[in-house]
């Protein structure tokens, strides 16, 4: 059954602080891994999308990982911003990238 | 980048009642949208695939004849939830597929939040 697991469910930072989210998943065969941001109220926004060949990809200060022999990803957090409070989501397509399949999200509170 | 739109971004309903939500590919032709529910705290569900010209693929539980699903263009893409009751309500968004995107790109819409009375 392919699933995606992230952690933490909750963050609470201070603003300025950096922070990192983990994602695991058993999806196969593995197609590409994607992190979306989600605002409360509002549809997810693409941040980074990875194959199985990239390691690291960066989109201003948000840096994704992926280990695709351990099948787990991290996205990485730099000198977060008040704005970067939101659900960050995990979502790993198997075959040719057509079924996504979504994990539950961590709710990231950045605060003064 | 793609832009999706969906309308209304809430809408609130008397049970009984059918409620239509539009969701439009602004800048693009998307021949494939999906339909997503979200509760609260919880992952999107894929709800049903729409493909333009042809009937909607649904997931497995969803409801077909309470879920209508047209795309009757490029463009364009409705969801008439019918005969609407308060478990229905829910945080529905849709996602257009860019064939010109890579990695068969989706995009996904604002959302709309829908309450059932």
């Amino acid at each position: 059954k392919n699933q995606v697991e992230q952690s933490p469910q909750s963050l609470i930072i201070l603003e300025g602080k950096n922070c990192t989210l983990q994602c695991n998943y058993t999806v196969s065969p593995f197609s590409n891994l994607r992190w979306y941001k989600q605002d409360t109220g509002r549809g997810p926004v693409s941040l980074t999308i990875m194959t199985f060949s990239e390691n690291t990809k960066s989109n201003g200060r948000y840096t994704a990982t992926l280990d695709a022999d351990t099948k787990q990803s991290s996205l990485h957090i730099t000198a977060s911003q008040l704005s970067d409070s939101a659900s960050y989501i995990c979502v790993v397509s198997a075959n040719s990238g057509y079924a996504l399949n979504f994990g539950k999200g961590t709710s990231l509170l950045v605060t003064p | 980048g793609a832009v999706v739109s969906q309308h209304p971004s809430w809408v609130i309903c008397k049970s009984g009642t059918s409620v239509k939500i539009e969701c439009r590919s602004l800048d693009f032709q998307a021949t494939t949208m999906f339909w997503y529910r979200q509760f609260p705290k919880q992952s999107l569900m894929l709800m049903a695939t729409s493909n333009e010209g042809s009937k909607a693929t649904y997931e497995q539980g969803v409801e077909k004849d309470k879920f209508l699903i047209n795309h009757a263009s490029l463009t364009l893409s409705t969801l008439t939830v019918t005969s609407a009751h308060p478990e229905d309500s829910s945080f529905y968004i849709c996602s257009a597929r860019d064939p010109q995107g890579g990695f068969y790109e989706q995009y996904f819409g604002p959302g709309t939040r829908l309450t059932v009375t």
